[in-house]
């Protein structure tokens, strides 16, 4: 398994404009996670999901933010508009109910100009 | 309200010696918690847990102490090494398998 891929790994974008990140989790994790780390906040949890089904979106900080995952093999976190302070680096992860916790993804720095 | 913390951003340990990195929470229904390791331009990874029922676990250099009482965890890590040098996470999982992590500590060990 080639764990949880994240794509691209950097994005540089101007204020305004739509940025997609995406995610493929591991196959047969029943969960997905979306996250995003900063200096001030760490690791904040945006949203997740169960099988496919938002669960908790209470984390996505503004109305710009939404995320899918149409498929057990695919996620997806778009930021529309997006503004400067977005820039942080983004992780999608995913979980099994293992006592090892998450397995996350190498990350999508974004820089948002 | 950040219900898993770790209160020093950064740690300076000199190679040899031994690192202690802590973290607090406030939630007593926790059951199970976990340390993470970053490098830089990588994702998170696991390194060590442990259940709310014991109050050490130990795999190598790294050891990680509970006191439930005082909602204290702390990971040791003796000799720390170079390699050491990364962001931790301390993480607190509920009974849904929910994890929350803590900010953060950077160690830098310096040969």
């Amino acid at each position: 398994d080639a764990g949880v891929i994240q794509s691209p790994r950097h994005e540089v974008t101007e204020m305004g404009q739509e940025v997609t990140l995406r995610c493929k989790p591991i196959s047969g994790h029943d969960y997905l996670f979306w996250y995003r780390q900063t200096m001030m906040r760490g690791l904040e949890l945006l949203i997740y999901f169960n099988n496919n089904v938002p669960i908790d979106d209470s984390g996505m900080p503004e109305d710009r933010f939404s995320a899918k995952m149409p498929n057990a093999s695919f996620s997806t976190l778009k930021i529309q508009p997006s503004e400067p302070r977005d820039s942080a680096v983004y992780f999608c992860a995913t979980g099994g109910g293992t006592i090892y916790g998450y397995t996350f993804g190498s990350g999508t720095r974004l820089t948002v100009v | 309200d950040q219900q898993v913390k770790q209160n020093s951003p950064s740690l300076s340990v000199q190679e040899g010696r031994i690192s202690i990195l802590n973290c607090d929470y406030t939630n007593s229904m926790f059951d199970y918690f976990l340390w993470y390791k970053k490098y830089p331009a990588e994702g998170p990874t696991f390194l060590i847990s442990i259940s709310s029922i014991k109050d050490k676990n130990e795999d190598g250099r790294f050891t990680v102490f509970l006191n439930k009482s005082a909602k204290h965890l702390s990971l040791h890590i003796v000799p720390s090494q170079p390699g050491d040098s990364a962001v931790y996470f301390c993480a607190a999982r509920n009974a849904g398998n929910m994890l929350t992590f803590g900010g953060g500590t950077r160690l830098m060990v310096k040969p």
